[in-house]
């Protein structure tokens, strides 16, 4: 397809559970951006990619979220020792990434996170 | 984390009114966005403003970017059961590709 996909659409994980969230950005896009909404809630910033280098972490909530870009396509966001905090929608969004260009992000559907 | 205020939180209005929305910021962004987000979906660019003071439109939708940098407003006019959904402002400090920050989204119901 020609947007952002992301897979699975649910999860639900029994807490202490480690789970992997995967987005497939549009073809060609340079950045990637990883959001967690929470119910009711506006999406909030967890980290960022230009090609495969993580250049923004600021807003991963603990150490037990990571996210990776290894060949700066597919990214994967994986949550350790999962808590019932950890519920949310997580977001993925890639733009162009035109240096000093005026970005559009474009957003997947989403990941709904269940944690029990 | 850090999240604009935007207002009203909800609104019913009736097929064919307009409606007002907006968005206020403590820290001045240099970028505004309007975002709709139906159910199941992820945020959807409605329009994007990039100059303090600048009014832009699309279609029956109106965007201003205040001249203060720390706040803006959303315009709809006419609205038809379509416009049903959830909007958001977003702001980013530096235009390019970086993080935005949302506000906590205005719920627009209409009855038909």
């Amino acid at each position: 397809g020609a947007g952002v996909s992301q897979s699975p659409r649910y999860k639900v994980a029994k807490r202490g559970q480690d789970v992997a969230l995967r987005c497939d950005p549009i073809s060609g896009h340079v950045s990637l951006f990883w959001y967690q909404q929470a119910l009711g809630q506006g999406p909030e910033f967890l980290t960022y990619f230009q090609n495969e280098a993580q250049l923004d972490k600021s807003g991963l909530p603990s150490d037990r979220f990571f996210a990776e870009r290894p060949e700066g396509s597919v990214s994967t966001l994986k949550i350790q020792r999962t808590q019932q905090e950890d519920s949310a929608v997580y977001l993925c969004a890639s733009s162009k990434g035109l240096a000093g260009g005026q970005e559009t992000q474009y957003f997947g559907p989403g990941t709904r996170l269940l944690v029990l | 984390g850090q999240q604009l205020n935007q207002s009203p939180q909800s609104m019913f209005i009736q097929e064919g009114e307009d409606v007002s929305m907006n968005c206020t910021s403590s820290s001045i962004f240099n970028t505004w966005l309007w975002y709709k987000q139906d159910p199941g979906e992820g945020p959807v660019l409605l329009i994007a403003l990039y100059k303090a003071g600048e009014l832009t439109s699309n279609g029956r939708l109106t965007a201003q970017f205040g001249i203060t940098r720390k706040d803006s407003f959303l315009n709809i006019s006419a609205s038809i059961p379509s416009d049903v959904g959830i909007y958001f402002c977003a702001g980013a400090f530096i235009q390019g590709a970086q993080k935005l920050v949302f506000g906590q989204g205005t719920r627009l119901t209409i009855n038909p």
